[in-house]
């Protein structure tokens, strides 16, 4: 059973233009969510968190947003360049248990 | 400060064998967790440990075991390994824990299993 849900595994966006990743989550006693961007043979690294007392967190080009009652987050990365092409993983935590989605690979086209 | 590292960062197994891999975390980290990649499934949490204890555990069968050492370095270990073991295991550190400190991660560990 797949807690958290990126349900677009790839997405592509023109540079300059506003990249959104969906993420979607069933269990209602998550109360951290994280981002994390992949490149291939590295591993993850952290982009961005917000509490799920908050609404909204912004740290230069990356906004997450969360609505708890739709169990939605997003990340919006505005503007996109080509340094962003890669898998976004969002994730969970419950306790210290970190769920992550299965991913979305993101392409800027030049 | 040198990041998560982890060794070997490939390996090749026979099914039935079994396998350690081993994780240093950044210095002063006392979390390590490790985490299971495999296309279509994302990240899977395994386990996660703190000062040598096994603070939280995922939803793997009891062949996948680890441990923490005093200096926080930590191993996983596979037993009777199945072709479907095959993954990218990932290691991650950070200073108290997620709610206090982002992950850091190692790039990993490719296992095939054949």
């Amino acid at each position: 059973d797949q807690q958290v849900k990126q349900n677009s595994p790839s997405l592509s966006v023109q540079e300059g233009r506003i990249s959104i990743l969906n993420c979607d989550y069933t269990n209602s006693m998550f109360d951290y969510f994280l981002w994390y961007k992949k490149y291939p043979a590295e591993g993850p690294t952290f982009l961005i968190s917000i509490s799920s007392i908050k609404d909204k967190n912004e740290d230069g080009r990356f906004t997450v947003f969360l609505n708890k009652s739709a169990k939605h987050l997003s990340l919006h990365i505005v503007p996109s360049q080509p340094g962003d092409s890669a898998v976004y993983f969002c994730a969970a935590l419950d306790g210290e248990k970190l769920t992550f989605g299965t991913g979305t690979r993101l392409t800027i086209i030049p | 400060k040198a990041g998560v590292t982890q060794t070997p960062r490939y390996l090749i197994k026979t099914r039935g064998q079994q396998v350690t891999l081993s994780c240093s975390p950044i210095s002063g980290h006392r979390s390590v967790s490790w985490y299971q990649q495999t296309p279509g499934q994302g990240l899977q949490f395994l386990f996660e440990y703190f000062s040598e204890t096994q603070r939280n555990k995922g939803n793997f069968p009891g062949r996948f075991s680890g441990r923490q050492f005093s200096n926080s370095r930590s191993e996983m270990n596979v037993s009777t390994l199945e072709l479907g073991d095959s993954a990218l295991y990932l290691c991650a550190s950070s200073l108290e824990g997620v709610y206090n400190s982002p992950l850091h991660f190692g790039n990993g560990t490719r296992l095939t299993v054949t």
